[in-house]
């Protein structure tokens, strides 16, 4: 069964708008939640959560966890054209388990 | 500091021949991984090494695949015989590692893409 889950699937905006990925997952033993962006190679990381209710930003991106609920969320706000790739989670319990990733279509 | 390092970045082969990948990890970097990417998913772990000694691998198909990592640095990973459903991405990372060192930061490879007819 899927460990990590990531949601939408897929999703388009417009050059300036925000957006909110999501990551849930199913643990034991959860230890971080890792959150990548891969365009057409290989994927680059981009923040790892161990606490729960603490943000992490970097630049536009910021990404919160909520261990209680079993979720992260990545946040990018005014969006650009280079945002554009797929957005992967991964979860470390034991070994890591990357969700199927959110591909990100930004528009002109 | 050099990345991972993959070879090959492409391969294409008829399915029942044989295949193998190569990865060089970054310097000191104890723990290496292995994993396959098919178009559309997320990387699953395929084979997860500490120095030379296996930590996981228990999503290898072991009757076709077989990784080795023999002086704890380098590591190659094998097909044989392949088949159509192993047409993939195969992606290679390391970390620093250590005992419980899951928490370290994984640097991935710029991977090879293996196209299986």
């Amino acid at each position: 069964e899927d460990k990590v889950v990531q949601s939408p699937l897929s999703l388009v905006v417009h050059e300036g708008d925000t957006v909110t990925l999501n990551c849930s997952y199913e643990v034991t033993n959860f230890r971080s939640l890792l959150w990548y962006k891969q365009e057409k190679k290989a994927p680059t990381f981009l923040f790892m959560l161990t606490s729960s209710g603490i943000e992490k930003k970097s630049g536009r991106l910021s990404s919160i966890l909520d261990k209680k609920e079993l979720f992260s969320i990545l946040n990018i706000t005014a969006t650009q054209t280079g945002d554009s790739a797929v957005y992967l989670c991964a979860v470390y319990f034991n070994k890591f388990y990357f969700g199927s990733g959110t591909k990100l279509n930004v528009k002109p | 500091e050099a990345g991972v390092a993959q070879s090959p970045r492409y391969k294409i082969i008829e399915k029942r021949q044989s295949v193998a990948f190569w990865c060089n990890p970054i310097s000191g970097h104890a723990t290496l991984y292995w994993y396959q990417q098919i178009l559309g998913q997320g990387p699953k772990l395929l084979i997860q090494f500490q120095n030379n000694g296996v930590v996981d691998d228990s999503q290898l198909p072991k009757d076709r695949f077989s990784a080795e990592r023999l002086k704890g640095v380098d590591s190659t990973l094998k097909i044989q015989p392949a088949k159509l459903e192993d047409s993939a991405v195969y992606l290679c990372a390391s970390s620093l590692g250590g005992r419980g060192g899951a928490y370290n930061e994984q640097f991935f490879g710029p991977g090879t893409r293996l196209t299986v007819l």
